[in-house]
């Protein structure tokens, strides 16, 4: 079954830039879609479609795609980032959630 | 505004089932497919399945085949996900969730099921 790939943590001083990666084979060929999730609530989106920032996610969220890595940054980031991020793809008709990485911001 | 409104927690013995219902508004319920995803204490997200809200179709994943069993009530816009042969370790937090083109844009609070004797 198809896999993607997440550092388990990523540490971030307050107002540097964080970079959060997800990894999977073919994805290239894949809109990878990215979640932030704070504890006990539910998941929200954050990225769509590798690069596609939603209504009301703040323009310091930054998806990006090279090869079979995509990417997350975070701008300027602040406490309230702190969450767990999750990328997700499409793989024949099922989907895939990557295993997360915990933002901590220092 | 879109939102998906899960039911309460539920507390079930091994081997009982449990149902989750996830009531939509604020869209045309049968035009967007609902997903059904697991997330274990301290764990990450793991898809479970889907449905057509229009047609009733669904598709599970492997890991969840003969256990989970999605329906819908179109009269009450109203998803819900059946999940039977209850283990210790089925002890989880399910969300429904509605996907536009391909991605999840709206989520439900989540329902936490525990399975314990």
């Amino acid at each position: 079954s198809y896999e993607l790939t997440q550092s388990l943590s990523v540490s971030v001083a307050l107002g540097q830039t964080a970079k959060i990666t997800c990894g999977g084979n073919n994805l290239g060929t894949k809109n990878v879609h990215w979640f932030h999730q704070k504890p006990g609530q539910a998941p929200v989106l954050v990225i769509y479609r590798d690069e596609s920032r939603p209504s009301g996610i703040p323009e310091r969220f930054s998806g990006s795609k090279s090869g079979n890595t995509a990417t997350l940054t975070i701008y300027g980031a602040q406490v309230g980032d702190e969450a767990d991020y999750y990328c997700q793809v499409w793989d024949s008709g099922t989907v895939v959630f990557g295993g997360g990485t915990k933002l901590t911001v220092l | 505004q879109v939102q998906l409104v899960q039911s309460g927690a539920a507390v079930e013995t091994p081997g009982a089932s449990v149902k989750v219902s996830c009531k939509a508004s604020g869209f045309t319920f049968t035009t967007y497919y609902i997903h059904w995803v697991r997330q274990a204490p301290g764990q990450g997200l793991e898809w479970v399945g889907s449905i057509n809200p229009d047609s009733g179709g669904t598709k599970y994943a492997q890991n969840f085949q003969g256990r989970v069993t999605m329906t819908r009530d179109t009269s009450i816009n109203t998803a819900y996900m059946q999940l039977s042969s209850l283990r210790s370790d089925d002890t989880a937090l399910f969300f429904c969730t509605r996907v536009v083109a391909d991605y999840f844009d709206s989520w439900g609070q989540g329902t936490l099921v525990s399975v314990s004797s």
